[in-house]
């Protein structure tokens, strides 16, 4: 069984670039959840995909913005990247049941952005 | 605005020492709590969780944590650590559902042999 995979590992773009994550989550999984971790901190949402809508957000830019597929695969976009949004970025799956929401995150190995 | 303060940014132990990690979340409803570990290059993988019930919980490879909802706590212990729990640890709070985590800062361990 797949756990969440994440592409590309590494990335390296210049300032002002647009870049695009890609996650498949875990099988059995259909909610997508995107955290930034810079270095030295933990991990912040920046938003979550179910049914293909963005369901929740954190307190990020409109740069930031994503996408889920019908097979519940995400993308997360950045435009104009800036220095500071150098950062791993993590993908987090998990199942949702609506009338239960006591379920947990599994989380990818990351794709760790340098924006020079 | 929510929020998870872990005391500890750094700790330092010999093997066979005792751990407790300290995370305070401030929010006043109900809560998921969970405990994430990250092992050097790896994923960030649950240590152990709380939804509800008996409010000490163990987790795997010896972990347990007690959530004491006067102290908005949920410290996490293990009493003899080992070379191998060396990682970074991460308290982490579900305030409203739908698994929209806030994470602590984490504390970094290291346990010399």
């Amino acid at each position: 069984d797949a756990g969440v995979t994440q592409s590309p590992t590494h990335l390296i773009k210049t300032r002002g670039q647009q870049v695009t994550l890609r996650c498949s989550p875990k099988s059995g999984h259909d909610t997508v959840s995107w955290y930034q971790q810079a270095l030295g901190q933990g991990p912040q949402f920046i938003f979550q995909y179910y049914e293909e809508e963005e369901r929740q957000r954190g307190n990020f830019p409109d740069r930031f913005s994503g996408h889920q597929f019908p097979n519940y695969s995400s993308e997360l976009n950045v435009n104009a990247l800036l220095l500071g949004d150098s950062a791993l970025y993590l993908c987090a799956s998990s199942p949702m049941r609506s009338t239960d929401y006591n379920t947990e995150a599994f989380f990818g190995q990351g794709t760790r952005l340098t924006v020079v | 605005a929510q929020s998870v303060s872990q005391h500890n940014h750094h700790v330092i132990l010999s093997e066979a020492a005792s751990l407790e990690l300290g995370c305070n979340y401030s929010y006043g409803g109900t809560v998921n709590l969970f405990w994430y570990v990250q092992y050097p290059g790896q994923h960030l993988q649950l240590l152990l969780k709380y939804f509800s019930g008996d409010p000490l919980v163990k987790g795997i490879k010896g972990f347990e944590a007690e959530f004491i909802k006067s102290k908005f706590s949920f410290n996490l212990r293990k009493p003899s650590v080992q070379w191998s729990d060396t990682a970074e640890y991460f308290c982490a709070v579900n305030p409203g559902g739908y698994n929209k985590l806030i994470f602590g800062a984490g504390t970094r361990l290291a346990v010399h042999p």
